[in-house]
């Protein structure tokens, strides 16, 4: 199946600085998604990205299909920015038809004060 | 109630004990779905349901059993599990089960099986 390799696996910023995050997958998609989960387990859309550039406040997102890769860019980071972003895909190559995501590792984000 | 909710949020249960997980999206969607987070692993995905059908079982073992009587509500039904089990179950929504489809998650239930 497809593979997702998220880095860094964890970042440490303080309040006020930017930061990338980046997602790498195997194989062509249909679907990639962008999560922020907050200390509680909830997992909040940030974007829905299978191509092209998003923007959402300091949040932007980025989706180069043809290289495989996702970028996300936290700028004028916040204390409540912490937390674990997860890249999510769904394969667009043959087998099966439906919409399982296959998550990354995760980026831990730890932003102080 | 928005969104994707589940209850209850936190449950602890006995090896022997049965319980059951609830979920319910208020966004139109016909598809549901059932993701397992375990410490240390990524979210996986247990079951699909599109239109009340299951389509899909990821090799998940019997103990776990979904049920979906209309499209609104998904329950994961529990027993006899096993303290690997504890984990953070998730539900999520979409359209359809398509594959460009977003999916929209639920807050989480925190099982502790002890």
């Amino acid at each position: 199946g497809i593979q997702v390799e998220q880095s860094p696996p964890d970042l440490i910023l303080q309040e006020g600085a930017n930061s990338t995050l980046r997602c790498n997958f195997s194989d062509s998609v249909n679907n990639l998604q962008w999560f922020h989960q907050n200390p509680w387990g909830q997992l909040i859309n940030l974007f829905y990205i299978p191509s092209g550039t998003k923007q959402n406040g300091r949040l932007s997102a980025t989706t180069v299909a043809t290289e495989r890769y996702s970028l996300l860019y936290i700028s004028s980071s916040q204390t409540t920015d912490s937390g674990v972003y997860f890249c999510a895909v769904v394969s667009g190559a043959g087998g099966t038809s439906y919409g399982k995501l296959t998550f990354g590792q995760g980026t831990i984000l730890t932003v102080h004060p | 109630e928005t969104g994707v909710t589940q209850t209850p949020r936190h449950l602890v249960m006995g090896m022997t004990n049965k319980k059951s997980l609830k979920c319910e999206q208020h966004l139109g969607h016909n598809a549901m779905y059932w993701y397992k987070q375990s410490a240390k692993k990524p979210l996986e995905l247990m079951f699909v349901y599109n239109f009340k059908e299951q389509t899909e079982n990821n090799s998940v073992p019997s103990r776990f059993s979904p049920e979906c009587p209309n499209s609104s509500h998904l329950f994961l039904h529990l027993h006899t599990l096993q303290p690997e089990d504890s984990a953070l179950y998730l539900c999520a929504s979409s359209q359809d089960r398509g594959r460009g489809r977003e999916q929209y998650f639920g807050p989480g239930t925190r099982l502790t099986v002890t």
